[in-house]
Formats: C-alpha cells, structure tokens, sequence
C-alpha cells in the first residue's frame, strides 16, 4: 500500500534550527511536495523535490532521497511566526497526492 | 487579484440535510480537486476534475457529490448519506491537467449538529 510517515510533534527553540523527517513508500514517484499550514487556515506550498539532492529556499530547505524514500524539511533561525503543521505529500506514478498526517511544530521563545 | 474563494467559511447543518459548499477560482487552472482533512490524519481526496464536464471520485467520495458545468467552479454537496461530515474542506486547483503545486481555497469547516 501506499504510506507517508512524519512525526506528530516536535518541539523547538526560537533562532535554533529543526529538521522535519518524511518517509514514503508510493506507486511510482513523480515528486515530494512540503506544505505548510497554520491552524485552522489552507496549506502553503513550501517546497518540491523530484531530484536527490538538497533544495535551498531562504530559511526553509529541502532534501529528497529517492533511493530511501525519505525527505526531510529543515527550518534554520526559527521564528514564532513558524509554529504550524508542515505537511508532506508524495505524488504517486498517477500523479496523485498521498499526504501525511503533518508534524505540528511549536516554538518556544 | 487571482485565487480560489470557498464559501461560506463556517457551516453548520442539522442531520439529514443536504449542504453545498462553494468552490470559485479565477486562476484559469484545469484541474481541481477537493479534499477533507481531520484531526490527525492526511489530506483526504473526495472528488476532483482535470476538464469540464468531467469528474473522478477520489478515496472517500461515498456521500459526496461534485459537478463541474464551468472552469471556474467546482461545488461539493455533502449529502445526507455521509455518516460523519463535521471536518474541514479544502477546494484546490493546479494549472495542467495533473501533477504540480495546489492553490488552496482558505477552506470551509463544516460542522453537523
């Protein structure tokens, strides 16, 4: 079957840095979507990985490990404002989203 | 400014009635999709149409019901057969017909009394 893995919660400090793990197993791969969402709120598309590699955006990088099914999301200099859940999806060879069930993150001054 | 606009944001309905949640979007994208989320668990996908005029059922369309007469619009009925609809919906949308980053909607929370 088809099957996403994240953490329920983690914890961390404001200015450190935390990395958001994510395990897959999917029909195919076409790609690893990170969202994020606020609560009670839409996901925001964070970030995409269809290459092995590691992915830099700003604060917020990526890393995808196709051979293991794994990715994970990294969050340097942490601020308040990035207590949310993150969401990771993997788009099976149908081109269909499987999601996790997010990892809420919160942090503490 | 482009997007996709679900309404109402909040709605609560009494058992047995049928409600219809809007789903609007300006950003002349083919494909979309809906989906339900609950505490604890993934995005769930209900229904979703890559063209007009056509719509598959996702992993939990029993109790649900779609239509897509327009590129714009794609509004979901949660039916009276749906035995456990209090959730949060989300409408999203990609450009092509399939695969891509989703544009969410900012969701509709639907609450069965």
């Amino acid at each position: 079957g088809q099957n996403i893995d994240q953490p329920t919660e983690m914890t961390a400090t404001e200015g450190a840095i935390v990395q958001i793990n994510c395990t897959y197993q999917t029909s195919g791969f076409n790609g690893l979507f990170w969202y994020q969402q606020h609560a009670g709120e839409a996901p925001t598309f964070l970030s995409y990985n269809v290459l092995d590699g590691l992915e830099e955006k700003g604060r917020f990088s990526s890393f995808l490990s196709r051979s293991k099914g794994y990715s994970y999301l990294l969050l340097k200099e942490l601020q308040m404002k990035d207590s949310a859940s993150y969401l990771c999806a993997a788009m099976d060879s149908n081109y269909q989203l499987i999601w996790g069930a997010g990892t809420k993150l919160i942090i503490k001054p | 400014d482009g997007g996709i606009t679900q309404s109402p944001k909040y709605l609560f309905r009494k058992e047995g009635q049928n409600v219809t949640l809007s789903c609007e979007q300006n950003l002349n994208h083919d494909a979309m999709y809906w989906y339900r989320q609950d505490p604890g668990q993934g995005l769930r996908l209900i229904y979703y149409s890559q063209i007009v005029n056509d719509f598959q059922k996702g992993d939990i369309a029993e109790g649900y019901s779609v239509s897509r007469e327009k590129k714009e619009s794609f509004p979901l009925t949660v039916t009276s057969a749906q035995k456990n609809p209090t959730a949060f919906y989300l409408c999203a949308s990609i450009p092509g017909g399939h695969g891509g980053e989703l544009f969410f909607g900012e969701g509709s929370r639907l609450t069965v009394l």
